[in-house]
């Protein structure tokens, strides 16, 4: 019974390129969470999706961060024109879809910015 | 908005000695409280979590938590720790609205566990 995972798990990336991470939740999993943990933080939320929907995402960047979680496929959490800052270990959680469930968290990608 | 605070950044303790590790929590609204423990290097896993009922939760690896409300506070505990139990340890809370509900973290607290 795989878990949720997450690949790459470590991306290495220069200033102004563009990182793309991916999330597959547990399967029957329809709501995905990514989170995103700075050196020495905890986790901070960053936006919840369902199919094909966002639901929430007040804790994303205005800019240069987008998410979507399409029909078909992987959860994408997309990164345009990295900056050192965005250095960080970078989480996904999924939960089933009915009532209120536990969130299940993968392995994360860490990000390093050169 | 929801804050938790843990109240120690680390905790060092010598093996088969008891542990707590402290949770405080803000909220305007009812919220669901949970423990997550972090492998170096790895995702967080949940230790335990409270959402209804008996106030004091027991988990796995021998953990347990107790949810007092007037207190705002859900304190972590284990009576014997082991040196496999060193890692980070994450509180965190979520709304009780209806659906899944985006958790907020402590900022977490290192225990270390020295022979």
């Amino acid at each position: 019974n795989a878990g949720v995972m997450q690949n790459p798990r470590h991306l290495v990336r220069r200033r102004g390129q563009e990182a793309r991470l991916r999330c597959s939740p547990v399967k029957g999993h329809s709501h995905v969470y990514w989170y995103r943990q700075l050196p020495e933080e905890g986790l901070k939320f960053m936006v919840y999706l369902q199919k094909e929907n966002i639901i929430d995402e007040s804790g994303m960047p205005k800019e240069r961060f987008s998410a979507e979680f399409p029909k078909e496929g992987p959860s994408i959490l997309r990164i345009q024109q990295v900056v050192r800052g965005d250095s960080a270990a970078y989480f996904c959680a999924s939960s089933p879809p009915a009532g209120y469930n536990t969130q299940y968290f993968g392995p994360g990608t860490r990000l390093t910015v050169l | 908005a929801q804050s938790v605070t843990q109240l120690d950044s680390q905790v060092p303790v010598f093996e088969e000695a008891p542990v707590e590790l402290r949770c405080n929590y803000s909220s305007s609204v009812s919220v669901y409280l949970f423990w997550y423990v972090q492998y170096p290097n790895q995702g967080l896993q949940l230790l335990l979590k409270y959402l209804s009922g008996s106030t004091l939760v027991k988990g796995i690896n021998g953990f347990e938590a107790e949810f007092n409300k007037s207190q705002t506070s859900f304190h972590l505990r284990k009576p014997s720790v082991h040196i496999s139990d060193t890692a980070e340890y994450f509180c965190a809370v979520s709304d009780r609205g209806q659906g899944a509900q985006k958790l907020v973290f402590g900022q977490g607290t290192r225990l270390t566990i020295n022979p």
